[in-house]
């Protein structure tokens, strides 16, 4: 069974750091690209981040300069760092795969909520 | 970046009901148009890819037509397991977009 299972979520003040985890099951994710989504409380979804399998990535204008995403091909496992948390990154956090020929995001994850706030 | 807009943002239905969906793009997107289907604390679902390919295992009764920058998701026969809010994507350049959404009601 294709899974991803994300973690790392939780409260950060604004300023802070957090590093969100996406683990994948039964696909590898130097072989797919990895994309990050996120939906702020009541809100529509807002692409984040790409990592692709040749290893480039792009980022949404929002988290450029802030957010870095990687994988660890041991672990088969896609990280987002996040830094500079500000209250607008406050939201919930999506891992997807992004079919490389259909050009939709096709499994997702279950979400890892982000709540910045002091 | 190209924007994508729907409409309605929201709508009210009754089971058995046609319901049509649209989503315009800012600027020609071939058909690198995707739409996906959330309910509340899920994550969204894949419905149709390629503006009209269904995704396997997504009911017949979802179709997606449009080219260019216009574009209809319709459910041909609305089912109580289909209220929820429906989203359309561009995959034609990145950033990946999103439309803002549309939510189907029961009336």
């Amino acid at each position: 069974e294709v899974r991803l299972v994300e973690s790392g979520g939780g409260l950060s003040q604004p300023g802070g750091s957090l590093r969100l985890a996406c683990a994948a099951s039964g696909l590898t994710v130097t072989s797919n690209y990895m994309t990050w989504v996120r939906q702020a409380p009541g809100k529509g979804l807002e692409w984040v981040s790409v990592i692709y399998s040749g290893g480039s990535t792009y980022y949404a204008d929002s988290v450029k300069g802030r957010f870095t995403i990687s994988r660890d091909n041991s672990k088969n496992t896609v990280y987002v760092q996040m830094n500079s948390l500000r209250a607008e990154d406050t939201a919930v956090y999506y891992c997807a795969t992004d079919h490389p020929s259909r050009g939709a995001f096709d499994i997702w994850g279950q979400g890892t909520m982000v709540t910045v706030s002091s | 970046d190209i924007q994508m807009t729907q409409s309605p943002s929201s709508l009210s239905a009754s089971v058995g009901d046609r319901v049509t969906i649209t989503c315009r793009a800012s600027q020609s997107i071939n058909n690198y148009l995707n739409w996906y289907q959330q309910k509340p604390g899920k994550a969204p679902k894949l419905l149709i890819y390629a503006a009209s390919s269904l995704q396997s295992g997504v009911p017949s009764r979802f179709t997606g037509s449009g080219s260019g920058t216009d574009f209809t998701l319709t459910i041909s026969s609305l089912q109580p397991e289909d209220f929820a809010t429906y989203y359309c994507q561009q995959s034609y350049s990145t950033p990946r977009t999103f439309g803002q959404g549309t939510k189907v009601e029961i009336k």
